[in-house]
């Protein structure tokens, strides 16, 4: 099946610096999502990204949908503590017709105050 | 505000027992995703219904574990008799279309002794 390599797969950062994260597959994929999990929650959708070159903005974080449509990044200015989670990329492969989104395995990231 | 909700919250059982879990999903959604999470595997799909049919349940093993939808707005998962390597946390997530955007429950974290 289709699989998404994310990467790093966690890191360590001091509060205020900025992280970026990202996410590639081998295949073409019409949308790419970011999620975000908290500890003991459900993972939330965060950003949601339907065009190639799409660049879009939630508050301090920012994702971009590449130009080859092989790619996503997620990028998070001056992290605060309640940053920390694993965050998760997601996407809808081109020509796979009605499947769910396919999932990777997540960025575990931890914020030093 | 419409979210998905999944009880219970927690539970831990013995070897053997029976565990049902439960989701609701948000009013109008019309499919429905299970998933397992453990540290090992990341997110894995058990299976998914779209108004209320079982379109794939590949991922579940299908000895003991089942997945039913009584009605628009409850989802089952069962397993019966449950095992150890069962402990995981489960989530349901439900949306629109099976391609698309996918909201998660806060998940059901399962412990069998």
């Amino acid at each position: 099946g289709q699989q998404l390599n994310q990467s790093p797969q966690s890191m360590f950062i001091q509060e205020g610096e900025d992280v970026s994260m990202n996410c590639t597959s081998s295949s073409i994929f019409n949308t790419w999502l970011w999620y975000k999990q908290d500890p003991g929650e459900g993972p939330v959708l965060l950003i949601a990204l339907y065009k190639a070159g799409e660049l879009t903005s939630n508050g301090r974080l920012t994702a971009q949908f590449g130009i080859t449509r092989k790619d996503s990044f997620l990028n998070i200015s001056a992290s605060i503590p309640s940053d920390v989670g694993i965050y998760f990329c997601a996407g809808q492969p081109r020509n796979s017709g009605n499947t769910p989104l396919v999932f990777g395995k997540g960025t575990r990231l931890s914020v030093i105050a | 505000d419409a979210r998905v909700t999944q009880t219970p919250r927690d539970k831990v059982t013995e070897m053997g027992q029976e565990v049902t879990m439960r989701c609701q999903p948000i009013l109008g959604h019309n499919t429905v995703f299970w998933y397992r999470q453990t540290m090992k595997q990341g997110l894995e799909l058990l299976a998914y219904f779209r108004n209320r049919a079982p379109l794939d349940d590949s991922g579940m093993p299908k000895d003991r574990f089942s997945a039913e939808m009584p009605d628009a707005t409850l989802a089952t998962l069962k397993i019966q008799p449950s095992e150890p390597r069962d402990s995981a946390v489960y989530f349901c997530a439900s949306g629109l279309v099976i391609e698309g955007e996918q909201f998660f429950g806060p998940g059901t974290r399962l412990t069998v002794l």
